[in-house]
């Protein structure tokens, strides 16, 4: 158990629909990862929140967006659903927001299934 | 642009066997490196990381990994895999910066067989 948890774990909706996926990082850890994995993308980085601020953006489309909160929980939210958006959604967390000592723990997982 | 590659798509090994794991990353000046794997059904755990010092980095379950500047290299290896080593490995590198996020290679599934 990496401390991280993830809810839900599975997650099946239609087309068009908008989901929330949420976080929450190990105690401690100011820094949270969303990351989507997929057969034919691998593992892409989506987007990176530190202490409540945006502080790194990867391959996230316009059509998601996440915050971070006071608690330091995170939401990733994604709308206007396409088939091509069926992955496997992992969050991490770390206690830095830079490079350097910078290990990240992964939580379980949401797999996000659009039909 | 930052990338990591990792020649292997899919190893099949027998139990004892030795296993090399190879990763390479695209040049970018200062970088962290990592290997996580993640067995069926669960998350990624990281295996070994290296930030500085001694190129050569001991790892959890046996495995360890060279980092070879020159080359750009990162690889991975086990001395004797066990049937529990079944799973698919990840290499990262973070490029270091501002920017604490992962470059994830494409994942080498192992299988080894008992």
């Amino acid at each position: 158990d990496s401390g991280v948890t993830q809810t839900p774990k599975h997650l099946i909706t239609a087309t068009g629909q908008r989901v929330t996926l949420r976080c929450s990082p190990r105690s401690g850890d100011l820094s949270v990862y969303w990351y989507q994995q997929s057969l034919d993308q691998g593992l892409q980085f989506l987007i990176q929140y530190y202490n409540g601020e945006e502080r790194a953006k990867g391959n996230i489309l316009e059509r998601f967006s996440a915050q971070q909160f006071p608690d330091l929980h995170s939401e990733l939210n994604l709308s206007s659903l396409e088939l091509g958006d069926s992955a496997l959604y992992f969050c991490a967390s770390s206690v830095a927001g830079t490079s350097g000592l910078n290990e990240q723990f992964f939580g379980p997982g949401t797999r996000l299934t659009v039909l | 642009a930052q990338s990591v590659s990792q020649h292997n798509h899919h190893v099949i090994l027998s139990e004892a066997a030795s296993l090399e794991l190879g990763c390479n990353y695209s040049y970018g000046g200062t970088v962290n490196l990592f290997w996580y794997v993640q067995y069926p059904g669960q998350h990624l755990q990281l295996l070994l990381k290296y930030f500085s010092g001694d190129p050569l980095v001991k790892g959890i379950k046996g495995f360890e990994a060279e980092f070879i500047k020159s080359k750009f290299s990162f690889n991975l290896r086990k001395p004797s895999v066990q049937w529990s080593d079944t799973a698919e490995y990840f290499c990262a590198v973070n490029y270091g910066g501002s920017q604490g996020n992962l470059i994830f290679g494409k994942g080498t599934k192992l299988s080894v067989k008992p």
